[in-house]
């Protein structure tokens, strides 16, 4: 079945790191450029971060550069995101997708809540 | 990276049309023919509608149809079914692997 799961939210003090993952099947995995999509509370989705197939290549949205940091394991059909400095507006579901092509995310996990709190 | 700009609310009644504008730059919805439209029920994750300004994935119906003129995309939704209640956003493409989205609509069936 091609899915991607993600995981690693939870509940995390202010200033804290968190790493996510998402874990891909039913689909070549270094083929194709992944995304992470967030989505705070009552809030729009919001881009965050996009890595090629190869893992050569990042890219950040302004709003988490120098915060976030997007990797993958191919080997193990892995992606993930290194949350640092967590802030209450970090706070969202974030979502991976499967970059089909330049600005179509066919492939959607089902989330994972970051909240940041006290 | 400025979001997109989308009507916060749009509604229809059943059998009716509705379209939501999503308005960017030319940095983005003007400068490439990139722009896809998401669907989100509540609880769900986002579902690709619409994707290079006008094209449908397998499975989509063909009352879901997409355009652009300009800094504007806009989605149309005809034959308004109660299902299609949800929120809508628009994302395009904005040069070197960045997208953007828009700031979503939610759609209201009557």
């Amino acid at each position: 079945e091609v899915q991607l799961v993600e995981s690693g939210g939870g509940l995390v003090q202010p200033g804290g790191s968190l790493r996510l993952s998402c874990t891909a099947s039913g689909f070549t995995f270094s083929s194709y450029a992944m995304t992470w999509v967030r989505q705070a509370p009552g809030k729009g989705l919001e881009w965050v971060s996009t890595i090629t197939g190869s893992g050569y290549t990042t890219f950040y949205a302004d709003s988490v550069k120098g915060q976030f940091t997007i990797s993958r394991d191919n080997s193990k059909n892995t992606l993930y995101l290194l949350i640092n400095s967590l802030r209450a507006e970090d706070t969202a579901i974030y979502y991976c997708a499967q970059r089909l092509s330049t600005g179509r995310f066919d492939l959607w996990g089902q989330g994972t809540l970051v909240t940041v709190s006290s | 990276q400025s979001a997109l700009t989308q009507p916060r609310s749009v509604s229809g009644s059943p059998g009716q049309s509705v379209t939501i504008s999503c308005t960017g730059t030319n940095s983005d919805v003007g400068g490439y023919n990139h722009v896809s439209w998401y669907q989100e029920h509540p609880d769900k994750a986002p579902k690709l509608i619409i994707y290079d300004v006008s094209k449908r994935p397998s499975g989509v119906p063909d009352r879901f149809s997409g355009s652009k003129s300009g800094d504007t995309a806009s989605l149309t939704i005809s034959g308004l079914q109660a299902e299609d209640e949800a929120d809508y956003y628009c994302c395009s493409f904005a040069g070197s692997y960045i997208e953007v989205f828009g700031g979503g609509t939610k759609l209201t069936v009557l």
